[in-house]
This record gives C-alpha cells, sequence and structure tokens, in this order.
C-alpha cells in the first residue's frame, strides 16, 4: 500500500526556478527519505531525514519534516533542466520495537524543467 | 553508481516462462530487500532478508515468487509462470540498518508478453 501522498503530481517550471514538492504521510515515521528516479532508472538516494530532525540541506536540496502534520518538503533551488525526473518520498514506519527498515513509497512528483 | 548492481537490466519472457532476476548488495550491508514498481506508481515492498534469513513478506508476493539470499550475500528473486500482470519493474535495495540510507540498484524490467 502507499503510505505517502506527493503533491503535486507533476510540476512544470523553467531552468532558475525553484521547485517544491510536498509529501504527506499517514503513520508514526523513524525517518523518511527522499529519491529521484529518472525515466526507467533506478532511485538515487538524495537525502534522509530523522523524525527528531526539522531541517536538513545538501547542496541546491532542503527537505523539512513536521511530524505533528505528517509532511514534509523537499525544495529544489536553482533548478537546472538535468533536475527533470521523478521524485518519491519514502517513509520509515515506526513499528515499535522491530524495524525492519522496509519503505513505504508515495506516487511521487514529475518535475519538468524547461531549458 | 549506487554500489547495488541488478542483473539482467532488461528481460522479455514469453507467458508462463520462468525467470530469475539477481541483486547484488553493497558488501556491508546485511538487509536486502526487493521492491516492484508498475508505470505511475511508487515502489512496493515484497520481501525484506537481514543476512541469509528472509523476515517478511509482502501479500503481494504470491506463491509464484520465491527469494532467495544464500549465505546472505547476493539475492535472486524468481517468478515461475510469468503472467502479463507481473510486467513491471524489480528494484534490490540495501543498507546497513533502519537508520541509515537506502540504496537501490538500476532495477530489472520486465515484459511478459
Amino acid at each position: 500500500s502507499q503510505q505517502g501522498e506527493e503533491d503535486p503530481q507533476a510540476l512544470s517550471i523553467q531552468e532558475g526556478e525553484n521547485a517544491t514538492m510536498n509529501c504527506s504521510y499517514k503513520t508514526s515515521i523513524n525517518n523518511l527519505q527522499w529519491y529521484r528516479q529518472n525515466s526507467g532508472r533506478g532511485l538515487v538516494h538524495l537525502i534522509l531525514i530523522r523524525s527528531n530532525e526539522r531541517e536538513k540541506h545538501s547542496g541546491r536540496l532542503r527537505v523539512t519534516l513536521d511530524t505533528s502534520k505528517k509532511s514534509s518538503s523537499l525544495l529544489i533551488t536553482a533548478s537546472r533542466a538535468a533536475d527533470t525526473a521523478s521524485y518519491f518520498c519514502a517513509t520509515d514506519e515506526n513499528a515499535g520495537g522491530t524495524s525492519y527498515g522496509k519503505l513505504t513509497f508515495g506516487q511521487g512528483t514529475i518535475l519538468t524543467v524547461h531549458p | 553508481d549506487t554500489g547495488v548492481s541488478q542483473n539482467p537490466r532488461h528481460k522479455i519472457t514469453k507467458r508462463g516462462q520462468n525467470v530469475t532476476f539477481r541483486c547484488d548488495p553493497i558488501s556491508e550491508h546485511n538487509r536486502l530487500y526487493w521492491y516492484r514498481q508498475t508505470l505511475g506508481q511508487g515502489p512496493e515492498f515484497l520481501t525484506y532478508f537481514q543476512n541469509e534469513a528472509q523476515l517478511e513478506k509482502s501479500r503481494l508476493l504470491s506463491d509464484r515468487f520465491s527469494a532467495e539470499r544464500p549465505k546472505g550475500s547476493f539475492s535472486t528473486l524468481e517468478i515461475q509462470r510469468t503472467e502479463q500482470g507481473d510486467s513491471a519493474m524489480y528494484l534490490c535495495a540495501s543498507r546497513l540498518d533502519s537508520w541509515t540510507e537506502a540504496f537501490f540498484g538500476q532495477g530489472t524490467r520486465l515484459t511478459v508478453v
């Protein structure tokens, strides 16, 4: 089952603009990860944010996490055509004592950056 | 290159045939996961290994699916008597523990004709 809901489903912007993608989830989590996927390829890990963290940065990426609202956002600043891809959030559910570390994904946001 | 290797990258098979995919995880990762992704959807969990032990299986994993991880190293996923509905991307991931990043392979795209 899909836990996360990404919003928007599709986003089209011009190069140089910022892109913001949102993710909502349903259960208590240990951490949340963001991935990028180019068409027909595997997933590339972007950022992991733990449940006790509120914000994390990596280069042009900024991720926020609000556990009270069960939501996260991914901001890509100064976007480039090469950022065109699908972006997924994935949650590690806090299942009590045993956490197997399986990830639950949303349906993703398709980002298109026009040169 | 994430360090997780999957083979083959593409597989076309006739309905009713058996197929087997292989995943080589990052060597120090004792946790290995298989996921399935259909067009326009996010990946869905299939099964999980900790070392050689298969500790969790999804309801998506029908009796026609079997996975192994002998000696806790590489893993194989076999689908018997393939059906058109099995057409999907099969992704493998490994991680050190549930508090660190999961790294994915490039996937095996299965097409059943």
